[in-house]
């Protein structure tokens, strides 16, 4: 298995600009999430999922969106760049509540210029 | 408002010593209470985790003590080694659901 894999691995972006993180996991997980991770803040929930088509809105949800259209892939979509944007960015995924690790993936760090 | 506030930011230990990360939260409405570690340019991985119905729970070097009146939980480190260097986040689960609130972190280094 190759757990949670994201890409890219960096990215950097214009102000205004718009583009699409990408996250899959093979492990069947129902369960996906996004959060950023900013010095000195710990990590900050942006949207998770609990399965194909549903989706919820977590602690900074503002600037992004996400879709779930397959259980294996979960997006996260910067429709407008803005240097607050600025950041590195974790999929996670798991089973499910009663389960209850988290995987992570690598990250993407993006810049926002 | 950071509902889980974690101290300190950063800590030094001698190889062998015991390093203590503590967390406290202000709500709760939490099932489920898991410390994660990070090594620079990875994600974090899961390293122990607790349920508020435990007042303890101890894996290898690593243990959890909670303290459910207090609203406390704390990572201890025993025999603490260079390879244990790293970042630490406690958090929490909010009840029912896969929504987590992390800690801002603390970076432990711990010298050979």
């Amino acid at each position: 298995n190759a757990g949670v894999t994201q890409t890219p691995k960096f990215q950097v972006l214009k102000t205004g600009q718009s583009m699409t993180l990408q996250c899959a996991q093979d492990m069947n997980h129902e369960y996906m999430s996004w959060y950023r991770q900013d010095p000195g803040m710990g990590l900050r929930l942006i949207h998770y999922s609990v399965g194909a088509g549903i989706t919820d809105q977590g602690e900074v949800p503002n600037g992004y969106n996400v879709s779930r259209s397959t259980t294996e892939d979960f997006p996260l979509r910067l429709l407008s760049a803005a240097p607050s944007q600025t950041s590195v960015y974790f999929c996670a995924s798991s089973y499910g509540t009663d389960s209850y690790e988290q995987y992570f993936g690598p990250g993407t760090r993006l810049t926002v210029t | 408002q950071q509902q889980v506030k974690q101290s300190p930011q950063s800590l030094i230990v001698q190889k062998g010593g015991i390093s203590i990360i503590n967390c406290a939260y202000e709500n709760t409405a939490f099932d489920y209470f898991p410390w994660y570690q990070q090594f620079p340019g990875k994600g974090p991985a899961l390293l122990i985790a607790i349920r508020p119905d435990v007042s303890e729970k101890k894996e290898g070097r690593f243990t959890i003590s909670f303290n459910k009146s207090a609203k406390q939980f704390s990572l201890h480190i025993m025999d603490s080694q260079p390879g244990d260097s790293a970042t630490y986040f406690c958090a929490a689960r909010w009840y029912g659901t896969y929504k987590y609130i992390f800690g801002t972190g603390t970076r432990l280094k711990v010298l050979a």
